[in-house]
């Protein structure tokens, strides 16, 4: 079954430390993005990649970095900057041929606590 | 500022009633117009897409309208069921390969 996978699902770390959500896609999607949502608030975007190799900061980007080595990878870094990583942090993909015509699809999510 | 309103944030029905969700935008021109469903703690799942210049989308039990003039979207579920209990998410997109923009959602709570 095609479909995205986060892990861990859940995740707990020490203020200060780095930490690295994995994102993984095999419906060969050019494009992937990554939301937090926080309790009462919709997705907010914070990075999202339509091709390999290029990325581009989404409305909260300040504290979190990604990559995109590979086409079915889309990892994401809360750095020690990040002022309040305790969140829900989702992944999601989408094709880019057919402009916006089509769903995009979610992975369950990682529940990040820092303490 | 653009901004994405879903009318409630929760909403209480009768088992077997037709529940209807409201998505109102502003400062908006969104192409394609999408609702979620998310259950607690999971990602939200697809539910129905409707394009600027359709009117109305239809699946089972789920209908969706889509009024530019308006600049509103409205999301009918039939003869609901406690099943159908969970939040629901309005989301937009421009033209092109831009990410979606989500509203708060609604939570909705169908009771037996």
């Amino acid at each position: 079954d095609g479909g995205i996978t986060q892990s861990p699902k859940y995740l707990f770390r020490k203020e200060g430390q780095n930490v690295t959500l994995s994102c993984e896609q095999n419906l060969n999607h050019d494009a992937m993005y990554w939301y937090r949502q926080d309790p009462g608030q919709g997705l907010r975007l914070i990075y999202y990649s339509q091709i390999v190799n290029d990325f581009q900061k989404g409305d909260i980007a300040e504290g979190y970095s990604v990559s995109r080595e590979k086409k079915e990878s889309f990892p994401l870094t809360v750095t020690s900057a990040q002022k309040n990583p305790t969140a829900f942090y989702l992944c999601a993909s989408s094709r880019t041929t057919g402009g916006g015509n089509s769903p995009d699809h979610f992975g369950n999510g990682t529940r990040l606590t820092v303490t | 500022s653009q901004k994405i309103e879903q009318n409630s944030e929760a909403l209480n029905i009768q088992e077997g009633k037709t529940a209807t969700l409201t998505c109102n935008y502003t400062n908006y021109s969104p192409a394609y117009l999408q609702w979620y469903r998310q259950d607690p703690g999971r990602g939200p799942v697809f539910l129905l897409l409707i394009r600027e210049n359709e009117k109305e989308k239809r699946k089972e039990r789920l209908k969706v309208t889509f009024d530019t003039t308006l600049k509103q979207s409205l999301f009918h579920i039939t003869a609901s069921q406690p099943a159908d209990s969970a939040t629901y998410l309005c989301a937009l997109r421009n033209s092109g390969n831009t990410p979606l923009v989500f509203g708060k959602g609604t939570r909705l709570s169908v009771i037996a």
